[in-house]
């Protein structure tokens, strides 16, 4: 999608550094979300925002860390505590959850 | 935690022919949404259904939502090969303004 750019694509890191993956979006929507996919899985809730300098835990926060200095940018950072960092993030924007989300398309993390 | 499980987890047809995957949900929702996903790609929004709607329809896809049974289907009418994705469920409960997805069909459609 257009109007969401994740950055990297593709990001290795060693195990026990922090990392942080970047969402901006141009779409002026105020609602941005952070969701986890493992293989072959679903899609799991990170952290979301619904404002900006607000947001809210999702499902499976712990290890995780957002802030929303501006209503573009909504960075992840993954910290040593997340246990099982190696994953597919996927940053999503919306108008609110009545709404369909755009996401992007998406950062790929391998830890080692 | 899951909201939706998608059935079957994976479905194979031919060309041609019709695709039907549904999603069951454990609490009251506002709306339900479908996706797909293209292999190692963000998701894509096909279809969104109120809870007070009951059928919608949009080009090949047609969604059914029973609110009763807590369930609701996606039918791909005349699949193509380029049909072949993950297609997921979201719903969202109303409560904080998140949608939560369903574990995934994954569609082959063979030529």
């Amino acid at each position: 999608d257009g109007g969401i750019t994740q950055s990297p694509k593709y990001l290795f890191r060693k195990e026990g550094q922090n990392v942080t993956l970047s969402c901006e979006q141009n779409l002026n929507h105020d609602a941005m979300y952070w969701y986890r996919q493992d293989p072959g899985q679903g899609l799991r809730l990170i952290y979301y925002s619904q404002i900006v300098n607000d947001f809210q835990k999702g499902d499976i926060a712990e290890g995780y860390s957002v802030s929303r200095e501006k209503k573009e940018s909504f960075p992840l950072t993954v910290t040593s505590a997340q246990k099982n960092p190696t994953a597919f993030y996927l940053c999503a924007v919306g108008v609110d959850a009545n709404s369909p989300l755009h996401f992007g398309n998406g950062t790929r993390l391998t830890v080692t | 935690s899951q909201q939706g499980e998608e059935d079957p987890q994976a479905l194979s047809i031919q060309e041609g022919e019709n695709a039907t995957m549904n999603c069951s949900y454990k609490t009251s929702i506002n709306n339900l949404q479908w996706y797909r996903q293209n292999s190692g790609r963000g998701l894509v929004h096909l279809i969104l259904i109120r809870s007070n709607e009951r059928e919608k329809h949009s080009g090949r896809l047609r969604v059914t939502l029973d609110t009763s049974k807590k369930s609701s289907s996606l039918l791909i009418t005349a699949s193509r090969a380029a049909d072949t994705a993950s297609y997921f469920c979201a719903t969202d409960t109303g409560g904080g303004n998140k949608l939560t997805f369903g574990t995934g069909t994954q569609l082959k459609v063979e030529l």
